[in-house]
């Protein structure tokens, strides 16, 4: 089974409008931790948000907030007043557990277009 | 700020070369990684380290090597390139046990 699943390839949005990446996760560990990056068409990955699964309130970074579902499994990605510079690809992670090397999982990624 | 530099931004090499790709982190991190990515494929874990001279596979490590000599510095070789390599490479570094991976720019391999 996929441990990061990304539903939706490609996204728009309007300019100003807020919106939400779907993602939802898989894993048995009581203990990890939830991450989503955007990678711009210049290619580098660049961290946005964190969210661990202890965590009770849901992350937020400026206009990133984290919508955390833990029983849903699901950790949506939400961009309030949506610029046009946020027009890349955005992909959600996790990373299972403490232990010593432990992985992190990627989502296939999700294609915003932020609309002038 | 964490920083981690690869050498190359862009290369261009020939089939059969063997290919040299570095990556050094400036945060003290155990753990680092390399990635390849793909249109459609997302990130593909190639190797990765959580401590010098250890190494560990990930999904595709075939045509691949790593070394791991100074934790700053994390090599990731091809033996003997070919165009299926062809990609682009990222390097990543991460703490031990918690917190997010910082990337590097990535570099766009070309084999010809």
């Amino acid at each position: 089974a996929q441990k990061i699943t990304q539903t939706q390839p490609g996204m728009f949005v309007q300019e100003k409008e807020a919106v939400t990446l779907d993602c939802t996760y898989d894993t048995s560990d009581q203990s990890y931790g939830l991450f989503w990056y955007k990678q711009p068409s210049s290619g580098e990955m660049i961290f946005l948000i964190y969210q661990g699964s202890y965590d009770e309130q849901n992350a937020t970074e400026g206009r990133y907030s984290l919508n955390f579902q833990k029983a849903r499994k699901s950790a949506n990605l939400v961009i309030s007043a949506s610029q046009l510079g946020d027009s890349a690809m955005y992909f959600c992670a996790m990373r299972e557990g403490l232990v010593t090397g432990n992985q992190f999982y990627f989502g296939t990624g999700t294609s915003l277009t932020v609309i002038p | 700020d964490v920083k981690v530099t690869q050498s190359s931004r862009y290369l261009v090499k020939r089939t059969g070369e063997k290919v040299f790709l570095e990556c050094v982190q400036d945060m003290d991190h155990e753990n680092m990684f390399w990635y390849r990515q793909d249109p459609g494929l997302g990130l593909r874990l190639i190797y990765f380290s959580y401590d010098v001279k250890m190494k560990e596979k990930g999904d595709i490590p075939e045509g691949y090597s790593v070394s791991r000599e100074k934790k700053e510095r994390f090599s990731l070789i091809l033996e003997s390139a070919s165009t299926n390599q062809t990609s682009m490479y990222l390097c990543a570094s991460s703490l031990q046990g918690v917190g997010p991976q910082h990337f590097g720019d990535g570099t766009r391999l070309s084999i010809l």
